[in-house]
């Protein structure tokens, strides 16, 4: 069966400083891989996505990811953290069963950004 | 273009009372998944409509329900509630073209309260 773990539940970290959020997967086959970011009480929204090619993915926000088969990893970076990236970040899996697809979530990593 | 809507976005309820959860999907989408989010856990997958039917479920009792309406809206509905389904419920949708790739946009979620 298809798994996401997230090995930190909370991260702190000062503005202005680099982040590197874990994400590790057990999937089967090639997965397709994905980062979104909640506010607190809202929806999540998507940061960015691996399907295949360039192992490095840039998203939105300024986050980047990187896909290593080797290490069954998708950890999520940032070389400079602003005090709006607060917020509980899910990376997910895409699992695909019979055709129909469905996402993976991790539990969740919650990032606090001090001054 | 309105992304993924869902209402209402707050409900309270008393247990063993029955729940129905709406969603529009966004603009050319055709397939809606929902999720359920307990507190401090990653979202998990409910269920799949595509073309009005249920596709793919995942491990919840069959008090959850759905339905998927021609306009490619659709209804989640929760019978005899219990404490433990108080949660968010985000409802994703995604198109089922070849080249979708998994990558579904979530709404705003229900913040579902049982007392």
């Amino acid at each position: 069966a298809q798994s996401v773990t997230q090995p930190d539940i909370h991260i702190t970290v000062s503005e202005g400083a680099s982040l590197e959020l874990r994400c590790n997967y057990s999937y089967g086959a090639t997965p397709y891989l994905f980062w979104y970011v909640q506010s607190p009480g809202q929806g999540l929204q998507l940061l960015l996505k691996y399907f295949s090619g360039d192992t490095l993915v840039q998203g939105i926000k300024g986050f980047e990811a990187e896909f290593k088969r080797s290490q069954s990893s998708f950890n999520l970076r940032k070389p400079s953290v602003h005090w709006s990236d607060a917020a509980e970040y899910f990376c997910a899996v895409g699992a695909l069963n019979t055709g129909f697809q469905k996402l993976v979530f991790g539990t969740g990593t919650r990032l606090l950004v001090s001054p | 273009d309105a992304g993924v809507t869902q209402s209402p976005t707050h409900l309270i309820k008393t247990r063993g009372q029955q729940v129905t959860l709406r969603c529009s999907p966004k603009s050319g989408h055709d397939t809606v998944s929902w999720y359920q989010q307990a507190l401090g856990q990653g979202p998990q997958f409910i269920f799949q409509y595509y073309e009005e039917e249920e596709r793919q479920r995942g491990n919840f009792p069959d008090r959850f329900s759905g339905h998927q309406f021609p306009n490619y809206s659709s209804e989640l509905n929760v019978n005899a509630l219990l404490l433990g389904d108080s949660a968010l419920y985000l409802c994703a949708s995604s198109f089922s073209g070849l080249d979708n790739k998994f990558e579904a946009f979530f709404g705003q979620g229900t913040r579902l309260t049982v007392v």
